[in-house]
């Protein structure tokens, strides 16, 4: 069972440019968590999506941030108009529906630079 | 609002040396408690939880944490360190607010371990 997939691994962006970010969730997985790390800071709550909802956006940043987690496909992350300071990790999680709190299972990040 | 101190920014212990590490929280009400740890380049593993009952919980790897409402703290501890286990671990803090899956984290603490 494969877990968490994220890509791609490493982005690098020029500034005003826009980054495409992609999760697939674990299968049978329905909920889906994203997470920025600045550098040497701890993940930072952004989203949380079910199929084809979101449920929580409180992280998000009000400006050039989006996501979505459509019926088909992965989970995107869409940042346009990058700029130096979108320069983190992005993880997302996904786990399964149900009890509250089941344990997140994390990919292994995308690490975007932004020049 | 919720929110996780870490006070230990890096630990440096002997291998075979037993291991602390410390995690203070704010939350007015009960909280769900984590650890998960993150080797370099790597997504986070959960090592354990706490959600309600006992207070020492045992987790994978053979590490514990003890909950201590009184400390509002939830310190991870190992008796005996092993060279793998030097990574960077997080402390996280889950809400009772309702909708909400979303983790709090800590900035994390450094582990590096020495023969």
């Amino acid at each position: 069972n494969a877990g968490v997939m994220q890509n791609p691994r490493h982005l690098v962006r020029r500034r005003g440019q826009e980054a495409r970010l992609r999760c697939s969730p674990m299968k049978g997985h329905s909920h889906v968590y994203w997470y920025r790390q600045l550098p040497e800071e701890g993940l930072k709550f952004m989203v949380y999506l079910q199929k084809e909802n979101i449920i929580d956006e409180s992280g998000m940043p009000k400006e050039r941030f989006s996501a979505e987690f459509p019926k088909e496909g992965p989970s995107i992350l869409r940042i346009q108009q990058v700029v130096r300071g979108d320069s983190a990790a992005y993880f997302c999680a996904s786990s399964p529906a149900g009890v509250r709190y089941n344990e997140q299972f994390f990919g292994p990040g995308t690490r975007l630079t932004v020049l | 609002a919720q929110s996780v101190t870490q006070p230990d920014i890096h630990i440096t212990v002997s291998e075979g040396a037993s291991l602390e590490l410390r995690c203070n929280y704010s939350y007015g009400a009960t909280p769900y408690l984590f650890w998960y740890v993150q080797s370099p380049g790597q997504g986070l593993q959960l090592l354990l939880k706490y959600f309600s009952g006992d207070t020492l919980v045992q987790g994978i790897k053979g590490f514990e944490a003890e909950f201590k409402r009184s400390q509002s703290s939830f310190n991870l501890r190992k008796p005996s360190v092993h060279w793998s286990d030097a990574a960077e671990y997080f402390c996280a803090v889950g809400t009772s607010r309702t909708g909400a899956n979303n983790l709090f984290f800590g900035t994390g603490t450094r582990l590096t371990v020495i023969p």
